[in-house]
């Protein structure tokens, strides 16, 4: 158990809508970064939130948004949903920024279908 | 983009046996780390080898650095039906992110 929790733990939406995925990060942990995993794939980097602002952001559109909250939460927003964004979305928490080569934590994960 | 590679793409071995997997990379990185993955749920962080370590052990896991190569590998010794799962290598990149390969999958087989 890495103390990472993710809500919900699977979605079906359909292409157009709009979907929240939230995660509950270690206390302590003012880093959190999330990632997109598409089936048989890596993970990639959407973007990172130190202390509730944006810290580094990946290859991905501005449809993609997140917040980051004082009690250890944050959201990812994802507007406009197309298919391709089907995929498991995971929350990684860590103690400091990520960069600074700490081990992040990471949450079970959230299974988007987008039909 | 993804800048670690894993190899081999998959893996089978038997109960028991040794389990050995590499990865490589493309920039100059300042560590390296290792995750397991079950069954396309949340990464497990196993092990992390900074840029100027040659080897790292953590009980049954070994693992190695090349720089000048721009490779490591992973040995899991005396593999066990608990370890069948994807492992991924990551290195650190720009922007604070993890950049990740496509992972080894490692079927342990009783």
């Amino acid at each position: 158990e890495t103390g990472v929790t993710q809500s919900p733990t699977h979605l079906i939406k359909t292409r157009g809508q709009q979907v929240t995925l939230r995660c509950s990060s270690q206390s302590g942990h003012n880093t959190v970064s999330w990632y997109q995993q598409a089936l048989g794939q890596g993970p990639q980097f959407i973007f990172q939130y130190y202390r509730e602002e944006e810290n580094g952001r990946g290859n991905f559109p501005p449809r993609f948004s997140g917040l980051q909250f004082p009690n250890y939460s944050s959201e990812l927003n994802v507007n406009a949903l197309e298919l391709d964004d089907s995929a498991l979305y995971l929350c990684a928490s860590s103690p400091r920024l990520a960069g600074l080569t700490d081990t992040q934590y990471f949450g079970p994960g959230t299974r988007l279908t987008v039909l | 983009s993804q800048q670690g590679e894993e190899d081999p793409q998959a893996l089978s071995i038997q109960e028991g046996e040794n389990a050995t997997m590499n990865c490589s990379y493309k920039t100059s990185i300042n560590n390296l780390q290792w995750y397991r993955q079950n069954s396309g749920r949340g990464l497990v962080h196993l092990i992390l080898i900074r840029s100027n370590e040659r080897e790292k052990h953590s009980g049954r896991l070994r693992v190695t650095l090349d720089t000048s190569k721009k490779s490591s590998s992973l040995l899991i010794t005396a593999s066990r039906a608990a370890d069948t799962a994807s492992y991924f290598c990551a290195t650190d990149g720009s922007n604070y992110q993890l950049i990740w390969g496509a992972g080894t999958k490692l079927i342990i087989k009783p």
